[in-house]
């Protein structure tokens, strides 16, 4: 059974550009969440998409989107970037559904450093 | 608005003694309190789990207690490890949004 992954590990941003994060879903999970852990703090939700359909967004702007594809793999994208972007942004993956407890496993996350 | 706090940034513990770890809630409408390990360059991990309608749920070494009340829930470890060294973060979920609400962090120490 494979893991979550995501890509890339890291990466450097100037401000106002924008980004593309990348996760792969743990086989057979049809749901994925979004989260943006800043230094010192626990992970904030961001979105979460199931079955392709957002379900689900945190206090986050328009500028941070996402994607979920057939194979339940998922994209982040924050455009216009900020210096408070930075941040570890983790993925993950459930098989929970719209509504459900069912364990969410988490990726190692891609560290965004935005100067 | 903090709906998950914890309130120790860090804690130190001896091996073999208990570490204690706590998280205070404010949103009664929670369904489920949950417990993740982090170590570093690592997600979290699940830990351990309680719903609302309990108060007391064990596994192995680790045991979560809820006191609905004072929306209040622990996490004891007995007995420490030093592998047990990591960042844990409390959170909470409400069913219909599928929404994990998560606590600032504890980041604990387990000294041979």
């Amino acid at each position: 059974e494979t893991g979550v992954t995501q890509s890339p590990t890291h990466l450097i941003k100037t401000r106002g550009q924008q980004v593309t994060l990348r996760c792969s879903s743990q086989s057979g999970h049809n749901t994925v969440s979004w989260y943006q852990q800043a230094l010192g703090q626990g992970p904030q939700f961001i979105f979460q998409y199931y079955r392709e359909e957002e379900n689900g967004r945190g206090n986050f702007p328009p500028r941070f989107s996402g994607l979920q594809f057939p194979n339940y793999s998922s994209e982040l994208n924050v455009n216009a970037l900020e210096l408070d972007d930075s941040a570890l942004y983790l993925c993950a993956s459930s098989s929970g559904g719209i509504a459900g407890i069912d364990e969410q496993y988490f990726g190692p996350g891609t560290r965004l450093t935005v100067t | 608005d903090q709906q998950v706090k914890q309130n120790s940034p860090s804690l130190s513990v001896q091996e073999g003694r208990i570490s204690i770890l706590n998280c205070d809630y404010t949103n009664s409408m929670f369904d489920y309190f949950l417990w993740y390990k982090k170590y570093p360059a690592e997600g979290p991990t699940f830990l351990i789990s309680i719903s609302s309608i309990k108060d007391k749920n064990e596994d192995g070494r680790f045991t979560v207690f809820l006191n609905k009340s004072a929306k209040h829930l622990s996490l004891h470890i007995v007995p420490s490890q030093p592998g047990d060294s990591a960042v844990y973060f409390c959170a909470a979920i409400t069913i219909n949004t599928g929404k994990l609400i998560f606590g600032q962090g504890t980041t604990l120490q387990v000294k041979p």
